[in-house]
């Protein structure tokens, strides 16, 4: 069973720029779900995808988008870059939407900073 | 809106000692799950229990525990017989139920585990 892969690790852009951040959720979730965790803050909610739709989004603009392929990987784009944007970005994947076991698998992460 | 604070941002505790971290929220929902998160330095966040609220009684996994108030809204987590693993960020976490994955993080606990 292969667990939550990101990529990249780390990555730095300049303001204005574009970046798409990958994830591979666990063999068998079909639900991903991204967070922001700026640094020495906890997590912060995105969004979900399930079954290739976003079924949920958080506090956050819509130059944050995202994707969910056939296969449950998943990718968050962000579009003009803000130096705010500079976080370290979670993926995280679960069986199941609505079902309310709570465990999420979480990746190690895609540290981006912006300059 | 759901808030959860975590009001102690470093903790120390020697080896072998028990600890004991805290965490409140803030919900007007009567049906959620409550959790705790390990964030060790290798950033891959790891559950550590989780607490359904209709449940009474206090969820334990081997040397972990918690304290679950529902009426005070706390929930603390108690690490016995602490172990230089244990080093790690603890995150308190919410989600309300048939929420799918939107959880709401604290901003963490910097335990570090002293030989």
């Amino acid at each position: 069973e292969t667990g939550v892969t990101q990529s990249p690790t780390h990555l730095i852009k300049t303001r204005g720029q574009q970046v798409t951040l990958r994830c591979s959720s666990q063999s068998g979730h079909n639900t991903v779900s991204w967070y922001q965790q700026a640094l020495g803050q906890g997590p912060q909610f995105i969004f979900q995808y399930y079954r290739e739709e976003e079924n949920g989004r958080g506090n956050f603009p819509p130059r944050f988008s995202g994707l969910q392929f056939p296969n449950y990987s998943s990718e968050l784009n962000v579009n003009a870059l803000e130096l705010d944007d500079s976080a370290l970005y979670l993926c995280a994947s679960s069986n199941g939407q609505g079902i309310n076991t709570g465990e999420l698998f979480f990746g190690e992460g895609s540290r981006l900073t912006v300059l | 809106a759901q808030t959860v604070t975590q009001s102690q941002p470093e903790m120390s505790v020697q080896e072998a000692e028990t600890v004991t971290l805290s965490c409140t929220y803030d919900t007007s929902e009567n049906n959620y799950y409550l959790f705790w998160y390990k964030q060790p330095p290798s950033r891959q966040m790891i559950l550590v229990i989780r607490q359904e609220a209709y449940k009474q009684q206090n969820a334990t996994e081997n040397r972990f525990s918690v304290n679950f108030q529902k009426a005070a809204k706390s929930f603390s987590l108690k690490i016995s017989d602490s172990q230089l693993g244990d080093t790690a960020m603890y995150f308190c976490a919410f989600m309300k139920q048939y929420t799918g994955n939107q959880f709401y993080f604290g901003t963490g606990t910097s335990l570090t585990v002293i030989p």
